[in-house]
């Protein structure tokens, strides 16, 4: 059974860097092919995809908010961090990690976690 | 980055009508060496994060009712819902995992007309 819960602040101010981890079990981050996503998703609209870590530590990310972003994995922990630098309130949104199987689609994603940007 | 676009926006069916949502891709998503279009269908209900309903275009995912079904190839790709039940209220996205930056279209609201 595999499961993921994200957790982190709730609120943050502007300009400050959010710090969120993606807590998993149900399978390993070392396991060939295998990667762990982070999507957000901003009150009342669409889905965005900001980050993916495979367990070859391979990174990528989001085009536009690439220089905002980190991701790393805790293989031992089964953990992946995603940072976020210079939050602003359009960042306001909420934030989910997701099991990404070997060249796959996300199949099985956290409860998410809402982030508020505000002073 | 591949654009994926849903229409309509929005959709009121009556309870077991058929629903159709359409989703096309800015660039081809089916990748020739293995001939599997990488495009996935989920659905979201208030509250709870998104479900994977359909991968490669067309695979259901175990435990998801026959009543959808994915289909399409190449840039065009529709989720059909053949009789419409009332747990089927909700927003359904298509996503390709053909290339990063991974990309979702914006929605479709599915509601009971």
């Amino acid at each position: 059974q595999i499961t993921l819960k994200e957790s982190g602040p709730t609120l943050v101010k502007p300009t400050q860097t959010l710090t969120l981890t993606c807590t998993f079990s149900g399978f390993s981050l070392s396991t060939s092919g295998v990667g762990v996503g982070w999507i957000r998703q901003p009150p009342g609209r669409a889905l965005e995809w900001l980050a993916l870590i495979s367990w070859n530590d391979d990174k990528r990310y989001s085009p536009s908010l690439k220089s905002r972003l980190t991701i790393t994995k805790d293989t031992s922990k089964n953990q992946v961090v995603l940072t976020m630098t210079n939050m602003a309130p359009v960042d306001t949104a909420t934030y989910y990690c997701a099991h990404r199987p070997t060249d796959d689609a996300f199949d099985f994603w956290g409860q998410g976690t809402l982030v508020t940007v505000s002073s | 980055d591949i654009v994926m676009t849903q229409s309509p926006d929005s959709l009121a069916v009556s309870l077991g009508e058929r629903a159709t949502i359409s989703c096309k891709s800015s660039q081809s998503i089916l990748y020739s060496s293995n001939n599997k279009n990488y495009l996935a269908w989920y659905q979201q209900k208030p509250g709870q994060p998104p479900k994977l309903l359909i991968y490669w275009a067309s695979t259901r995912e175990s435990g998801v009712p026959d009543r959808f079904r994915g289909s399409g190839s190449g840039t065009d790709f529709t989720l059909t819902i053949s009789s419409l039940q009332a747990e089927d209220v909700a927003v359904y996205y298509c996503h390709q995992y053909y290339s990063t930056p991974y990309t979702f279209g914006q929605g479709t609201k599915l509601e009971i007309k």
